[in-house]
């Protein structure tokens, strides 16, 4: 089945910094999102993406929609210890006829700690 | 507008206990979601409905699991003759349908389970 591979595994990095983490598959997506999730919560919607190219800022948050559709790209500026969290990527795909598949396959996802 | 909730947000039971979750959707959310997601691990599709129609169900929803969404709001997840192996965090989201047929899926809180 599809899988998602996500790197890096963790990050440690001071306040102040920028952070880039990746997501990576072997087969194609039609829609790629990423997700934050703090310990005991829910994955909170950060990002989504709808076409193979574009590039989607929120807030200090970018993330890019890979041209083979195989990837995707999460870039997070100037951080601040509330960026502290687990970052998930997550891709779907679409039924034939366009109408969007449900399901979504996750990442494993990328730690993120953030040095005051 | 309130967000997923689900209820309890913990549980701890017995192994060979019957259990039940419940989610509620945003309201006006067609679609519902239900994920699994253990320690160190991103979130794994269960099975979703849209309105009351339960769509897919994956492989990894044996016939202890069973899910209902009878009137298209609330949904619930049961799992009977609980096992140590069903120890994790059930994940519930809901979604609508958006521009291009995309659906951007929300997630609730969760449920804890621990099985002993």
């Amino acid at each position: 089945g599809q899988q998602l591979n996500q790197s890096p595994q963790s990050m440690f990095i001071q306040e102040g910094e920028d952070v880039s983490m990746n997501c990576t598959s072997s087969s194609i997506f039609n829609t790629w999102l990423w997700y934050k999730q703090d310990p005991g919560e829910g994955p909170v919607l950060l990002i989504a993406l709808y076409k193979a190219g574009e590039l989607t800022s929120n807030g200090r948050l970018t993330a890019q929609f890979g041209i083979t559709r195989k990837d995707s790209f999460l870039n997070i500026s100037a951080s601040i210890p509330s960026d502290v969290g687990i970052y998930f990527c997550a891709g779907q795909t679409l039924r034939a006829g366009g109408t969007s598949y449900g399901k979504l396959t996750f990442g494993q996802g990328t730690i993120l700690t953030v040095h005051p | 507008d309130t967000g997923v909730s689900q209820n309890p947000r913990h549980k701890i039971t017995k192994r060979g206990q019957n259990v039940t979750f419940r989610c509620d959707p945003i309201s006006e959310h067609n679609r519902l979601y239900w994920y699994r997601q253990t320690l160190g691990q991103g979130p794994e599709f269960l099975t979703y409905f849209q309105n009351e129609a339960q769509l897919e169900k994956s492989r990894l929803l044996s016939d202890r699991f069973s899910a209902e969404r009878p009137k298209g709001s609330f949904s619930t997840l049961e799992i009977q003759r609980t096992e140590q192996g069903d120890s994790a965090m059930y994940l519930c989201a809901s979604s609508f349908p958006g521009t291009s047929g995309t659906y951007e899926q929300y997630f609730g809180p969760g449920t804890r389970l621990t099985v002993t």
